[in-house]
């Protein structure tokens, strides 16, 4: 069953920009993790925040974690076209170590 | 690191025909594999883990009849959809846990399979 939610479910930006996608989620969890998935593609990790956590970088990526909220922000900076892909976010299953995935963002970067 | 294969990449056969799907850790053992579905700009549904050994485990609502996962080795899973009729129409995607398999570690995601029924 899905339980993360993100939003906005579309966003079109123009390189260069800054891009910000939200996930929501409804129960207690260990981790928080966002994927890419490009058009016809398996997902790729990009990002594992842990609920201890409120903040990660990497590269051009920021994730925030707010457990009291149980919500999450994926922030890429300086957005490239080749950003251009679907972001999820997702929390452990209840099902062993498998993990739900939200609805995701497809994020549209325009040169 | 951590490369997941997933084999084939496109398949459309008839109805009532059987299709299989492989997935494959190709550097690393997966004593768990997870097989999931995607329908057009969906979000991932977890259909079933799949355990090396052992029976798989499914998910609510997915029937295991159909969907026949076979976990034979630490590095390859199988996903057959067995008489497959046109709603079975879909992206198979399989994944697997590496650094250690546990909650800490990314899933690792093959790159799909297309699955067209006539």
């Amino acid at each position: 069953s899905q339980q993360g939610e993100e939003d906005p479910q579309a966003l079109s930006i123009q390189e260069g920009e800054n891009a910000t996608m939200n996930c929501s989620y409804k129960t207690s969890i260990n981790n928080l993790q966002w994927y890419r998935q490009n058009s016809g593609r398996g997902l790729v990790h990009l990002i594992l925040i842990r609920s201890n956590e409120r903040e990660k970088h990497s590269g051009r990526l920021r994730v925030t974690l707010d457990t009291s909220k149980k919500s999450s922000s994926l922030l890429i900076t300086a957005s490239r076209a080749a950003d251009t892909a679907s972001y999820f976010c997702a929390t452990d299953a209840s099902s062993g170590y498998a993990l739900n995935f939200g609805k995701g963002t497809s994020l549209l970067v325009t040169p | 690191g951590a490369v997941v294969s997933q084999h084939p990449s496109r398949v459309i056969c008839k109805s009532g025909t059987s299709v299989k799907i492989e997935c494959r850790s190709l550097d690393f053992q997966a004593t768990t594999m997870f097989w999931y579905r995607q329908f057009p700009k969906q979000s991932l549904m977890l259909m079933a883990t799949s355990n090396e050994g052992s029976k798989a485990t499914y998910e609510q609502g997915v029937e295991k009849d159909k969907f026949l996962i076979n976990h034979a080795s630490l590095t390859l899973s199988t996903l057959t959809v067995t008489s497959a009729h046109p709603e079975d129409s879909s992206f198979y995607i399989c994944s697997a846990r590496g650094g250690g398999g546990t909650y800490n570690s990314p899933l690792h995601f093959g790159n799909g399979t297309r699955l067209t029924v006539t």
